[in-house]
């Protein structure tokens, strides 16, 4: 089944302790991303990778650092988590290497966290 | 302002009942998503759209280009479309920028 998966769904932490939530899809696609969903803003970007090794900054990426070292798995890394990152997170992929939009965009189930 | 705003922000109607949500946007785009986001907050692709209508099921997407709106209806409404719909656009140069969502409640 195509998916994308991400971990944890629930994460309650405390200011400062670093933490980083595993995103992996199945697709072989080459985009992915991170955002943020918070009440009254939307969706936000965190930040995106292109292809392995390719990654930039999204609208939000204070805060947060990623990785693309396989084409499958792109984390997401709280190195100093504050309580103001307390929000909703999704990870999503999609097949365009070039057009971030241009296809589907498949979605992650969501890492609810809260930093306390 | 907002580069997409969505209308309206809450929404109840009756099962059975047709069923319009916009969305305005103020920027060139190349391409405009509708999203469901199901109670639970998973994140579904209804509709990706360049131009002109698409429809699948009781769902159907409009977009204009040149009027910089689009349309999302439901048509035979049924407890379950319950959800936040949500209007994203690719924006050139590959952005994507969301709308706020619209909350659907339909009552049965």
């Amino acid at each position: 089944e195509a998916q994308v998966t991400q971990n944890p769904r629930y994460l309650i932490t405390v200011t400062g302790k670093k933490l980083t939530v595993t995103c992996s899809q199945n697709m072989n696609h080459e985009y992915m991303s991170w955002y943020r969903q918070d009440p009254g803003l939307g969706l936000r970007q965190i930040y995106y990778s292109m292809n392995v090794e390719v990654t930039d900054k999204g609208d939000v990426p204070e805060g947060y650092k990623v990785s693309r070292k396989e084409k499958r798995n792109f984390p997401l890394i709280l190195e100093s988590p504050s309580p103001n990152q307390t929000s909703l997170y999704f990870c999503a992929s999609s097949l365009s290497r070039t057009f971030e939009g241009a296809y589907e965009q498949y979605f992650g189930p969501g890492t609810r966290l809260t930093v306390t | 302002k907002n580069e997409v705003e969505q209308s309206p922000q809450n929404l109840t109607a009756q099962e059975g009942e047709f069923i319009t949500i916009n969305c305005s946007y103020s920027v060139g785009i190349s391409a405009l998503h509708w999203l469901q986001q199901h109670p639970g907050g998973g994140i579904v692709s209804l509709f990706m759209l360049s131009s002109g209508k698409k429809k699948h099921g009781r769902l159907i997407a409009t977009i204009n280009i040149q009027e910089k709106h689009s349309s999302l209806h439901i048509t035979a409404s049924h407890p379950r479309d319950s959800a936040v719909y949500i209007c994203a656009v690719v924006e050139y140069g590959n952005k994507l920028v969301f709308g706020a969502g619209t909350i659907l409640r339909v009552k049965s």
